[in-house]
C-alpha cells in the first residue's frame, strides 16, 4: 500500500555518468514534486508538475531532466553527473487544490553518491 | 527573498522535557504552514498544518504549533518529549495561491536521551 515510491533507494556512480530516479504515486494526484536534502539536510524543491505539466523549474541545471509519462510518475534524469550532484532526492505529491487537501505526501528518498 | 528560519539547529533533551522549536517566515501575505518530522532513515512525515481559523492547531504524536500572523511565527510544541520523537523536524511555508511550492526551514534535529 506503498503512497510515493521511489527507485532505487541508492545510487552511487561516478563523475560523467547519466542516471534516472523513478518515482510513482498510486494517490490519484495530480500534482507531483521533485526536492533535493544536501548534506546539511537543507530541503530546496527542483520541480513541479501538474496532470504532466511542468509548473515549477527551480533554476536547476539543465543536466536535470524532469519526464511525466502520466500524472502517477515523475522521473528525473540527470545527465553528465557531478560531485555536487550527491544529495538525497526526495519525490512528493499532492491532491487537487479543489480536494481541499494541499498537503505533500513524500516518498522515501534517493541517496545519490558521485564519485 | 522569501525564506523561512528555524532558529534552532540541534537540541538535546531528556525525555519528558517540554519541546518548542522555533520558526520564523518571511513572506508577508497568506501563507500555509507546515511542520514535517523526518526519523532517521525514513522519509518525511506530515505532522501538523495550519491553513486558517483557529491558529492553535494540533497534530499527530502530541505535537501542536501556534501560528502568530504578527510576529510571522509557527513555532512548534510538545509537552513532554519521548526518546522516539528523535528526529529531523522541518518547518515549511507555502504561499496561498501559489504553485505548491513548499519552502523548507534549514531543519532541527532532535536528540531525546532516554
Amino acid at each position: 500500500d506503498t503512497a510515493v515510491s521511489q527507485t532505487p533507494k541508492y545510487l552511487v556512480t561516478q563523475m560523467g555518468n547519466d542516471k534516472s530516479i523513478k518515482c510513482e504515486q498510486n494517490l490519484g494526484h495530480d500534482t507531483m514534486y521533485w526536492y533535493k536534502q544536501d548534506s546539511k539536510k537543507f530541503l530546496k524543491i527542483m520541480f513541479s508538475y501538474n496532470n504532466k505539466e511542468l509548473i515549477i523549474n527551480e533554476t536547476v541545471p539543465n543536466r536535470f531532466s524532469p519526464k511525466s509519462p502520466d500524472k502517477a510518475h515523475l522521473n528525473l534524469h540527470i545527465n553528465s553527473l557531478e560531485l555536487g550532484d550527491s544529495a538525497v532526492y526526495f519525490c512528493a505529491s499532492s491532491p487537487p487544490r479543489s480536494s481541499g487537501g494541499n498537503e505533500q505526501f513524500f516518498g522515501p528518498g534517493t541517496r545519490l553518491t558521485v564519485l | 527573498a522569501q525564506s523561512v528560519s528555524q532558529h534552532n539547529h540541534h537540541v538535546i533533551l531528556s525525555e519528558a522535557a517540554s519541546l518548542e522549536l522555533g520558526c520564523n517566515y518571511s513572506y508577508g501575505g497568506t501563507v500555509n504552514l507546515f511542520w514535517y518530522v523526518q526519523y532517521p532513515g525514513q522519509h518525511l512525515q506530515l505532522l501538523l498544518k495550519y491553513f486558517s481559523g483557529d491558529p492553535l492547531v494540533k497534530g499527530i504524536k502530541g505535537f501542536e504549533a501556534e501560528f502568530i500572523k504578527s510576529k510571522f511565527s509557527f513555532n512548534l510544541r510538545k509537552p513532554s518529549v519521548q526518546w522516539s520523537d528523535t528526529a529531523e523536524y522541518f518547518c515549511a511555508v507555502r504561499r496561498s495561491g501559489n504553485t505548491g511550492k513548499l519552502i523548507f526551514g534549514q531543519g532541527t534535529t532532535l536528540q531525546v536521551k532516554p
